[in-house]
């Protein structure tokens, strides 16, 4: 089945600097990769998601990067905020007609410091 | 926060005791999935259904049943088999080829 790794589990930057979290995904089968975050105690949300066919999707201050061949994905924030502190999860998964079961990452502990 | 209900939001289980979660939701998805949150970790599958009548274990299946008689509920079922169910459970449905959206959640404890 698909495995994937994320990194780092913490990520301490100040308010205005970028962040970066890495994922890399094992199954080349795998053809959709969508990010969430979580606050405390919450539901993790859909923050920004893309598809095998495209490199690179951004919204506002977010944006993800796909490398098909060596299979990984990152996200990336700019201008960081005090409410992009939460925790970020990658995930991968093989679309399929029906289900999209998706498989994650451990997640990163983003701390954006004033 | 409409579309995808879990309750109750906090469960207390006894030892040998089976409780069940509640998920609806009303987005008319067919796809639903139940995943395990434990701290410091990841989101784990434990049972996902791509349609009525029908459902898959996915990676930690042992010790939860589920079933799907209708489109809009889900409910996953923790049997006295987990030993170690304390955790926060996690809801999700999805349309084809897109993102899960979750429900709020269920913590569950062991008393």
């Amino acid at each position: 089945g698909e495995n994937v790794e994320q990194h780092p589990s913490t990520l301490s930057v100040q308010e205005g600097d970028s962040a970066v979290i890495k994922c890399t995904y094992s199954d080349s089968a795998s053809n959709y990769f969508p990010w969430y975050k979580q606050e405390l105690g919450k539901r993790p949300q859909l923050i920004i998601d893309i598809r095998s066919n495209v490199g690179e999707k951004k919204d506002q201050r977010i944006a993800v990067t796909l490398n098909k061949t060596a299979k990984h994905f990152s996200l990336h924030i700019t201008e960081t905020q005090p409410e992009d502190s939460a925790v970020y999860f990658c995930a991968a998964s093989r679309v399929t007609g029906g289900g999209n079961k998706l498989t994650f990452g451990t997640g990163t502990q983003l701390k954006v410091e004033l | 926060d409409g579309g995808i209900t879990q309750s109750p939001k906090y469960l207390f289980r006894k030892e040998g005791q089976n409780v069940t979660l509640s998920c609806e939701q009303n987005l008319n998805h067919d796809a639903m999935y139940w995943y395990r949150q434990d701290p410091g970790q990841g989101l784990r599958l434990i049972y996902y259904s791509q349609i009525v009548n029908d459902f898959q274990k996915g990676d930690i299946a042992e010790g939860y049943s589920v079933s799907r008689e209708k489109k809009e509920s889900f409910p996953l079922t923790v049997t006295s088999a987990q030993k170690n169910p304390t955790a926060f459970y996690l809801c999700a449905s999805s349309y084809p080829g897109g993102g899960a959206f979750f429900g709020q959640g269920t913590r569950l404890t062991v008393v």
